[in-house]
């Protein structure tokens, strides 16, 4: 069964330095997201793309979040810098454009900031 | 207000017990309802997807969507230690894929 694949699983940094997570969806999924979880809570949607595209990236911190997905294929998700409140899981999620209403998530990254 | 509550549990329940888990949503432009189980240190699996009220079965697992109350509820059957999971209710409008999560209720299920 195909899987959404995120590297790294786990990612420990000092503040102020920079981390970058990637994520691979499913094949042929057109739509991904990338997801925030802090501990205890539900995840919160940082941006979404369609193909190459931005579709949603209204609760993506720009100050020091970055995101892209150039070929509109794999995506990459940075930080920088990163400060202690970024400590979370980070998941990426992906779908097919006509099938948004079931999202796929992959295992998650998660990061701790000391 | 958090547009979505849950309560965070934990809920422990003994193996075979009907289990009941429930989230209430302050917009009643939400239209769209998911279920969705993340074990531990994994990324959250959909369970169940309904619209709008009503109920959903599937297998051990039914969905009830109350509109007026704005109240959603997943009861699972015949409960197992697999069922050990954080489960995370989810809503969104008609007008966008943008779900809102609640904060999961973890679920033990003793053997």
């Amino acid at each position: 069964e195909a899987e959404v694949a995120q590297s790294p699983r786990y990612k420990i940094t000092e503040k102020s330095q920079a981390v970058a997570f990637w994520c691979d969806p499913i094949s042929g999924h057109a739509t991904l997201y990338w997801y925030r979880q802090i501990l205890g809570q539900g995840p919160e949607l940082l941006v979404q793309f369609q193909d190459e595209s931005v579709v949603d990236d209204s609760q993506l911190p720009k100050d020091r979040f970055s995101a892209e997905r150039l070929k509109g294929v794999d995506s990459t998700l940075k930080i920088q810098p990163a400060e202690l409140g970024d400590s979370a899981m980070y998941l990426c999620a992906s779908s097919l454009w006509s099938r948004q209403e079931t999202q796929y998530f992959g295992p998650g990254t998660r990061l701790l900031v000391l | 207000q958090k547009e979505v509550e849950q309560d965070p549990g934990p809920l422990s329940v003994p193996e075979g017990a009907i289990v009941s888990l429930n989230c209430t949503y302050s917009n009643s432009a939400f239209q769209y309802f998911m279920w969705y189980r993340q074990y531990s240190r994994k990324g959250p699996e959909l369970l169940m997807y309904t619209y709008s009220s009503g109920n959903k079965e599937d297998g051990r697992f039914t969905a009830q969507v109350d509109k007026s109350s704005k109240y959603i509820s997943l009861f699972i059957r015949d409960s197992q230690p697999s069922d050990s999971a954080t489960y995370l209710c989810a809503t969104r409008t008609s007008g966008t894929y943008k779900y809102i999560f609640g904060t999961g209720t973890r679920l033990k299920v003793l053997a």
